[in-house]
């Protein structure tokens, strides 16, 4: 009984490079929210997809970053072109029925930029 | 939309010390109130929820009572251990249709033996 599987666990980059993220939800669950976690910071909400469909983005910085959660596969958070300052913890989260209901996060994927 | 408020740390206590943590609320309605709990290299998980004024939610020990009237829902231990050394967040959801939750800054917990 899987939990929410978030891979890479550590991902270095360069200034310029692409990150992808991924996160495959619990079994069952149709709701994926990803959060950036700063240093010092709370978290700070992203994105709310279900599958195929991109519910909320406001919390998305307008450009370089991108989001999917196709019908099939894992949830991508995309980033292109890092700067320093995305480097942060990014946090998948996904529930059954939304924001009402539990949350089960991942254990994070971990971005440094060079 | 709603927002929290939650109590800067960092908060050091002995072992079997009592541990309260301020959280505040500001919300349209009565909408369901969170803890999570964020232990070293992990992600977050759910440490107890309150859905409505006056519950109590509680686990592991910790208590926390959802009080409409002064908008806290403050976290409380009687006697902690090593082991509750953690970031504790509060959370709601962000209210006006929008299925996204708000988490407070975090309130980091070191437990010393």
């Amino acid at each position: 009984n899987a939990g929410v599987m978030q891979n890479p666990r550590h991902l270095v980059r360069r200034r310029g490079q692409e990150a992808r993220l991924r996160c495959s939800p619990m079994k069952g669950h149709s709701h994926v929210y990803w959060y950036r976690q700063l240093p010092e910071e709370g978290l700070k909400f992203m994105v709310y997809l279900q599958k195929e469909n991109i519910i909320d983005e406001s919390g998305m910085p307008k450009e370089r970053f991108s989001a999917e959660f196709p019908k099939e596969g894992p949830s991508i958070l995309r980033i292109q072109q890092v700067v320093r300052g995305d480097s942060a913890a990014y946090f998948c989260a996904s529930s059954q029925q939304g924001a009402n209901e539990k949350l089960f996060f991942g254990s994070g994927t971990q971005l440094s930029v060079l | 939309g709603n927002s929290v408020t939650q109590m800067e740390g960092p908060v050091t206590l002995s072992e079997e010390a009592f541990l309260t943590i301020n959280c505040t609320y500001t919300a349209t309605g009565y909408p369901s109130l969170f803890w999570y709990v964020q232990y070293p290299g992990e992600g977050l998980q759910l440490l107890l929820k309150a859905t409505k004024a006056d519950d109590k939610g509680s686990n592991k020990g910790f208590e926390a009572t959802y009080r409409k009237e002064t908008t806290s829902f403050h976290l409380e231990k009687g006697s902690v251990q090593v082991s509750d050394s953690a970031v504790y967040f509060c959370a709601l959801p962000a209210g006006g249709g929008s299925e996204k939750l708000v988490f407070g800054k975090g309130t980091k917990l070191t437990v010393n033996p």
